[in-house]
């Protein structure tokens, strides 16, 4: 089955700074790459996700690339705010007919300082 | 609308207890999840419904049942609780289709005594 590691376990930044966190995964036939940020206590909610025919995706602050090739894809926040402290996941996907099977990262913990 | 509920939020059993955990959604999506969460281990998925009626294996299915109620309601049921199985437990739904956001509930936090 599909293996994802997902590195550093903890961040810590000034407000300010770029964040990156990076995720390698072994089974290339894994075709979707979501990340999920999960704030103390709540649910995980999709920030952004690429797909494997596409190299990088950007939306505000926050942008993904992936190398199919390395099989690794990485999340880079940019000016990063107080609100961007939380633990994010990444997630490779087998997909299937109805939708995706998703292995999920360990989890990085951000913690942005002021 | 209120998107994936679960109950309890809260529970807390003794080895050997059964108890099933409830979710539903109401986005009339056709396929939904069961998640558990570890601390250090991320979430891992233990079974899957693509549709009412049929469900199939995650990654750590063993010690779990699940019922596909109907489109709305996927339940997990722990037929005889193990101290291994104290975890936060994650319901999702997704439009059945690939690259579609999956929607997670607020989550049950189990402990098994």
């Amino acid at each position: 089955g599909e293996n994802v590691e997902q590195h550093p376990s903890t961040l810590s930044v000034q407000e300010g700074d770029s964040a990156v966190i990076k995720c390698t995964y072994s089974d290339s036939a894994s075709n979707y790459f979501p990340w999920y940020k999960q704030e103390l206590g709540k649910r995980p909610q999709l920030i952004i996700d690429i797909r494997s025919n596409v190299g990088e995706k950007k939306d505000q602050r926050i942008a993904v690339t992936l190398n199919k090739t390395a099989k690794h894809f990485s999340l880079h926040i940019t000016e990063t705010q107080p609100e961007d402290s939380a633990v994010y996941f990444c997630a490779a996907s087998e997909g299937w007919g109805g939708g995706n099977k998703l292995t999920f990262g360990t989890g990085t913990q951000l913690k942005v300082e002021l | 609308n209120a998107g994936v509920t679960q109950t309890p939020k809260f529970q807390v059993l003794k080895t050997g207890q059964s108890m099933t955990l409830q979710c539903a959604q109401d986005m009339n999506h056709n396929s939904m999840y069961w998640y558990r969460q570890d601390p250090g281990m991320g979430l891992r998925l233990i079974y899957y419904s693509a549709s009412e009626g049929t469900t199939d294996k995650g990654e750590v299915p063993n010690g779990y049942n699940v019922s596909r109620l109907n489109k709305r309601e996927f339940s997990l049921r722990l037929e005889s609780a193990a101290p291994s199985q104290t975890s936060v437990y994650f319901c999702a739904s997704q439009q059945g289709a690939l690259y579609n956001e999956q929607f997670f509930g607020p989550g049950t936090r189990l402990t098994v005594l």
